[in-house]
Order: C-alpha cells, then structure tokens, then sequence
C-alpha cells in the first residue's frame, strides 16, 4: 500500500492524559502536513513540514500540542494534557510540495477526550 | 479569518442535473485553488484545480471555473451521479506555502 497511512484509527483517552498520533506519509513526498477537522468544519491547519524542518505551526496550536518529524520520514503528534475541546479528526497528509500542492490525506485518528 | 469560504452547507440535486458548488476566497495572493471531495470516515481526496492565471479547467464530468475579479470558483459536476453524494472542500493555496480549506458544502444527489 503506497497511501498515507495514520495510527491508531480511533483513539478514547481521558481528560488531562497525553496521545501520540503516527503519520506515515507516501515515500517519495516530502511534505507533511497536519490538520485538524471538527464536525461542520474543514479542515484546520496545524503545522507542516518540509523534509524534517518544521516550516509553520499554527496560532491555534497551544503549547500542548508538538510535532516531530525525525529523518523526514514519518511524523508524529502529541498532545500533552488532553482538553475535551482536543476532540476532533486528526489529518494527515504528504505532497511533492509543488506549486499546486495536491495532497494525499490518510484515514484521519479520531480522538475522543472524555 | 477565514480566507477561503463556501457559504453553502449543503446542496441537494437530481440524479442527471448539474451540481454547482460555490466558494469565495478573500486573499488575492492566492495562485492555485483545489477541490477536494470526502467520503464519512475517509481523507479528503483531490478532485480537480486551478491555477489563478486560467479561468476554467475540466476533467470529465467536473469544471472549475475562477473569476478572479470577484475572487470566486465554483465546481460544476454533469451530470451528477448518486456516488458524488459527498463533501466538497474548496482550497486554496499560495507561494508554496500551507493550504487553506474552506468549511465544505456536503453535496446529495437524489436517485
């Protein structure tokens, strides 16, 4: 399978614990971008990178919020003392990072702070 | 802000008929824009783009048509078939940097 591939699907945690989301982007792409989707919504820049350099992170992204992108493979996400407002689809996607940078989304982690 | 905007949530039409999607954008630097389709429970999926310096592309069934004088695009699908029911995103991005997704317009199209 050469598609963008995110684990776990579905993640429930309680309020105040950490997550750690996995992003595995298409081999040849080097940009990865994270996004964040709610109910009614599109989805919502959070950071992306270049290769491993992390290029922008959003004004929205608290601190709470990291993301590493090791080698400029695979990316990961962590959310530190999770909120019931961190509740949302977590996206990921990879692209040559071209000038009409056509993105490749994965499945998405839906995660649920009880 | 929000910079790129589809002021219709929903939209429902015959099997057969055109579908028309709108979508308006408020920042001028953007040069190329995007339509990206999802399904429940999947990623958004390319559709279709185009570049700020064209007015029209098409593949298909789909056309995107850009007026950029009133910094608005819209995606028209002939004819519709029951398996484009799904949500539209509407993008948009500029000197290579993030994109930027509208908040979607969730597209019926009625057997």
């Amino acid at each position: 399978d050469t598609g963008v591939s995110q684990d776990p699907r579905h993640k429930i945690t309680k309020r105040g614990q950490n997550v750690t989301f996995r992003c595995d982007p298409i081999s040849e792409h080097n940009r990865l971008y994270w996004y964040r989707q709610t109910l009614g919504q599109g989805p919502e820049f959070l950071t992306y990178f270049q290769n491993e350099a992390q290029l922008e992170k959003s004004r929205l992204l608290s601190d709470r919020f990291s993301a590493e992108r090791p080698k400029g493979s695979f990316s990961t996400l962590e959310i530190q003392r999770t909120e019931q407002g961190d509740s949302a689809m977590y996206l990921c996607a990879s692209s040559l990072g071209s000038t009409n940078e056509k993105l490749f989304f994965g499945s998405g982690t839906q995660l649920s702070v009880l | 802000d929000q910079q790129v905007k589809q002021n219709s949530p929903s939209l429902s039409v015959q099997e057969g008929r055109i579908s028309i999607l709108n979508c308006d954008y408020t920042n001028s630097m953007f040069d190329y824009f995007l339509w990206y389709k999802k399904y429940p429970a999947e990623g958004p999926t390319f559709l279709i783009s185009i570049s700020s310096i064209k007015d029209k592309n098409e593949d298909g069934r789909f056309t995107v048509f850009l007026n950029k004088s009133a910094k608005h695009l819209s995606l028209h699908i002939v004819p519709s078939q029951p398996g484009d029911s799904a949500v539209y995103f509407c993008a948009a991005i500029y000197s290579y940097q993030k994109v930027t997704f509208g908040t979607g317009t969730k597209l019926q199209v009625i057997p």
